[in-house]
């Protein structure tokens, strides 16, 4: 298994503000992804974080808004920018080795917008 | 139509009972199933994992996967009340390199609670 380390485990934004998640791996890990999971709900998939190009964003998500940084093969960053009282959520990152093997979460984010 | 397909619960059975929870799919060409366990304010934590169709069991745990009813189960036996969580399916088509295809697509999950 891999150990990933988030941080902040929660904040307090206020509106128009940004925020940077940063996301920790205790190994190298082929792929990193970023979800967001909204109270009550199940874990929606932002984007996939790709080391040394563009992050690979899903419907519904674009660059502007959660900019992702993955510099190596053990860190990234996901940043939610410009937020309102929308966006409070939990952000939880993952990592997974490749191929379809097991996916490692970290404790998550838990944002509030105020 | 969802991909993944979760019954929310809540599910609520005595201590000691045995537990099935079940997700269906729609994407023939998932070969990944998992299943996480999520207890309040934490992040998901891989419980089972299963490659193709057939069963796995690990302690109290067993998965069962039926690719031919696109149908997946776990079951707990004798369930604590240590168990109380929400657990989530998840999948994937899990062909490397294949943009998109490694993703994971979660159910609702399902909120269970064993009480004593």
């Amino acid at each position: 298994s891999a150990v990933i380390s988030q941080k902040p485990s929660r904040d307090i934004c206020q509106r128009g503000t940004s925020l940077t998640i940063q996301c920790q791996v205790d190994s190298q890990v082929t792929m990193m992804f970023w979800y967001r999971q909204q109270p009550g709900q199940s874990l929606t998939l932002i984007a996939t974080a790709n080391q040394g190009s563009e992050a690979t964003y899903e419907s519904g998500f674009v660059i502007d808004k959660f900019p992702i940084s993955r510099p190596n093969l053990t860190f990234s960053t996901l940043t939610v920018s410009n937020m309102s009282p929308e966006d409070s959520s939990i952000y939880l990152c993952s990592a997974e080795r490749g191929g379809g093997t097991e996916a490692f979460f970290g404790q998550g984010t838990r944002l509030t917008v105020v | 139509q969802k991909e993944v397909e979760q019954d929310p619960g809540p599910l609520s059975v005595p201590e000691g009972a045995i537990v099935s929870l079940n997700c269906t799919y729609s994407n023939s060409a998932f070969q990944y199933f998992m299943w996480y366990r999520q207890y309040s304010r934490k992040g998901p934590e891989l419980l089972m994992y299963t490659y193709s169709s057939g069963n796995k069991e690990d302690g109290r745990f067993t998965a069962q996967v039926d690719k031919s009813s696109k149908y997946i189960s776990l079951f707990i036996r004798d369930s604590q009340p240590s168990d109380s969580a929400t657990y989530l399916c998840a999948m994937s088509e899990g062909t490397k390199g294949l943009q998109g295809a490694q993703k994971l697509v979660f159910g609702q999950g399902t909120r269970l609670t064993i009480n004593p």
